[in-house]
């Protein structure tokens, strides 16, 4: 009955290599995000989807590309990884256009290029 | 822009003792304000936030938080530390008017002495 669940929880991969990334919410919500946590812990949006349409895309490369095919699904495609995308993953959903509302967060995948 | 400013990136305090984790913002308007805890390996999991109302707000865990417009701040404060909350503490601020995105400081990682 997880919430927010992301799959692989562990991904190593070679550099140059196409990877997805999966991510699921049973919440019922509207909108759904990937964050991005570097090895110094920071966390900083990537994107932001609410019913299935794109509303924020921060400065991140065109190799990476959401994919909403559901409002309970938004995975991560990312093309010719390189080494500076090794980090943890994080999806997360919310209710959005409601002020009392909170984001639940997956447990992250830790993508490892090498 | 929203910004949030975590000025402690390590503290270490014994168990027993109490805490207070410093988190300043910056936010054209009235903040949704949220902290975070980060267990290793783990997930994101909310401990309180504020919207509006009692600028005093309890969360889980025996944690609070005091909301000071004047200071632009949101302290995290527990009056007895456990061992099991060393973590990372991560204090953020949502957008209401860009999907809910989350704008996170950079974090404050806690350690207990025993």
């Amino acid at each position: 009955d997880t919430a927010v669940s992301q799959t692989p929880k562990y991904l190593v991969t070679q550099m140059g290599n196409d990877k997805s990334i999966k991510c699921e919410q049973n919440l019922g919500h509207d909108t759904m995000y990937w964050y991005k946590q570097d090895s110094k812990k920071f966390l900083k949006i990537m994107f932001s989807y609410n019913n299935k349409e794109l509303i924020i895309n921060e400065t991140v490369p065109n190799r990476f590309s959401p994919k909403s095919p559901d409002k309970a699904h938004l995975n991560l495609h990312i093309n010719s990884l390189e080494l500076g995308d090794s980090a943890v993953y994080f999806c997360a959903s919310s209710q959005a256009g409601t002020a009392n509302t909170e984001a639940f967060f997956g447990q992250g995948t830790r993508l490892t290029v090498v | 822009a929203q910004s949030v400013t975590q000025p402690d990136i390590h503290i270490t305090v014994s168990e027993g003792a109490s805490l207070e984790l410093r988190c300043n913002y910056s936010y054209g308007a009235t903040p949704y304000l949220f902290w975070y805890v980060q267990s290793p390996g783990q997930g994101l999991q909310l401990l309180l936030k504020y919207f509006s109302g009692d600028t005093l707000v309890q969360g889980i865990k025996g944690f609070e938080a005091e909301f000071k417009r004047s200071q632009s701040s949101f302290n995290l404060r527990k009056p007895s530390v456990h061992w099991s909350d060393a973590a990372e503490y991560f204090c953020a601020v949502g957008n209401n008017n860009a999907g809910n995105m989350l704008t996170f400081g950079g974090g404050t990682r806690l350690m207990v002495k025993p």
